[in-house]
């Protein structure tokens, strides 16, 4: 499937690196997220966006920084990490407002030593 | 906000038996419930929504019924087969809560043959 890509699919970072997820969508949808998927939250929102404005930050740490410059583009920036922020990181995009189906990204598995 | 509860966490099955994934939400205004399916190492996708205003929905062996007044809704999957094996996420989303879904912590489905 090719309707949202993520890179990179796997990411290894030390607490003091500063790196950045990159999220793309070729299906025309106005609405992209970022989910956070761990053992102990499964599918956990983090940001939201609409029409490249954020409309959700779901409390989440100032050391995930998103950032939309289009409706195709997401990007995840990380610094200062730490281990317990390893999990996999789901992008997702949607028509926008509305009850549309939600289309995943396969994913960044980020390991945070 | 919304909260949503997913019941069982794990739920084994013999090949050929039903399944049924119960879960509950907070938010009376909530209109529109998904269920996603993830198999393992890929990405999470839509096997069926249901709107508030429907009791019951079919799709071949899956079925999701809608109980607005005690707030619940379920899966329901019939003659499962191995290839079912995966988690299944529960969502809801709410009218006036723009583009999100909360989603319920995951049923991890085994289908022995």
């Amino acid at each position: 499937e090719t309707g949202v890509t993520q890179t990179p699919r796997h990411l290894v970072m030390g607490m003091t690196n500063k790196k950045s997820l990159k999220c793309e969508q070729h299906l025309g949808h106005n609405a992209m997220y970022w989910y956070k998927q761990s053992a102990k939250k499964p599918l956990e929102l983090m940001f939201v966006y609409n029409f490249k404005e954020q409309t959700e930050n779901n409390s989440v740490p100032s050391r995930f920084s998103p950032e939309c410059p289009n409706s195709s583009h997401l990007f995840l920036h990380l610094h200062t990490l730490q281990p317990e922020d390893s999990a996999l990181y789901l992008c997702a995009s949607s028509q926008g407002g509305g009850p549309y189906e939600q289309y995943f990204g396969p994913g960044t598995r980020l390991t945070v030593t | 906000g919304e909260n949503v509860e997913q019941h069982p966490s794990t739920l084994s099955v013999q090949e050929g038996d039903s399944a049924v994934i119960k879960c509950t939400y907070s938010d009376s205004a909530s209109n529109y419930f998904p269920w996603y399916k993830q198999e393992l190492g890929k990405r999470p996708q839509l096997i069926i929504d249901i709107r508030s205003n429907v009791g019951e929905k079919k799709d071949q062996r899956i079925a999701v019924t809608l109980n607005k007044t005690a707030k619940h809704f379920s899966l329901h999957i019939t003659e499962t087969q191995p290839e079912d094996s995966a988690v299944y996420f529960c969502a809801a989303k709410t009218l006036n809560a723009g583009n999100m879904l909360t989603f319920g912590g995951g049923t991890r489905l085994m289908v022995k043959p």
